[in-house]
């Protein structure tokens, strides 16, 4: 059973850099399953996709997030991550990591959601 | 504003049957799968269905969804307290992105 959890720091200042890391198990990042995602969710929103990385390092990010957003892949650690950069506080949401199926059509699993607040 | 449109909130009594649509157009909904998530308070997003009406193991087959079109719906039959979520239907779209409705909240009265 494939499971994820993010991790990093809750509280990120404007201007600054967010940076979180999702660790995979049960099963190998290296396998060509999935397509390994970020998505978030601002309080009391809905869901917003941020991009993928595939194994490879092939990546994809939403059109209006491309210029902040970075996502690579580290398969020594079985993990991937997320950067977005020139936070404000509208980047304050939940944040999740999740695959995206090989056939790219649907999300599962997903972790289990990291808050991130940008605040001075 | 989300691509998909999704009804703000739904409600029914436990027992009885709901459906939550889910609008979108030819550039989304109508060229691909649609997948459907349960996110129950304070819980990541949970897969409902995927591929438009297929349920992955372990959802019951109370849980239903179809599309027709640019449109797809999800149903619920048999509703119970512990149905009370928010439901996101999600697809891509031809900009490139994966998107997804603002989500339709279900009571069960």
């Amino acid at each position: 059973q494939v499971q994820l959890q993010e991790s990093g720091p809750g509280l990120v200042k404007p201007s600054q850099t967010l940076s979180l890391t999702c660790t995979v198990s049960g099963a190998s990042i290296s396998s060509g399953g999935y397509y390994w995602s970020w998505i978030r969710q601002h309080p009391g929103k809905g869901l917003e996709w941020i991009g993928y990385i595939f194994f490879s390092g092939r990546s994809y990010y939403n059109p209006s997030l491309k210029s902040l957003v970075t996502i690579s892949v580290d398969t020594s650690k079985n993990q991937f991550s997320l950067k977005l950069t020139s936070v404000t506080a509208a980047d304050t949401a939940v944040y999740y990591c999740a695959g995206l199926d090989g056939s790219g059509s649907f999300f599962d699993p997903w972790g289990q959601g990291t808050l991130v607040t940008v605040s001075s | 504003q989300s691509v998909l449109t999704q009804p703000p909130s739904v409600s029914a009594a436990p027992g009885q049957k709901v459906t939550i649509s889910c609008s979108g157009s030819s550039s989304n909904i109508g060229d691909n799968y649609v997948s459907w998530y349960q996110q129950l308070p304070g819980t990541a997003p949970k897969l409902l269905i995927y591929e438009n009406n297929k349920r992955p193991s372990g959802i019951p087959d109370r849980f239903s969804g179809s599309k027709s079109g640019t449109s797809a719906t999800l149903g619920i039959t048999g509703l119970q307290t512990g149905d009370e979520a928010d439901y996101y239907c999600g697809t891509w779209d031809s900009s490139l992105s994966v998107v997804f409705g603002g989500g339709t909240k279900l009571t069960v009265l």
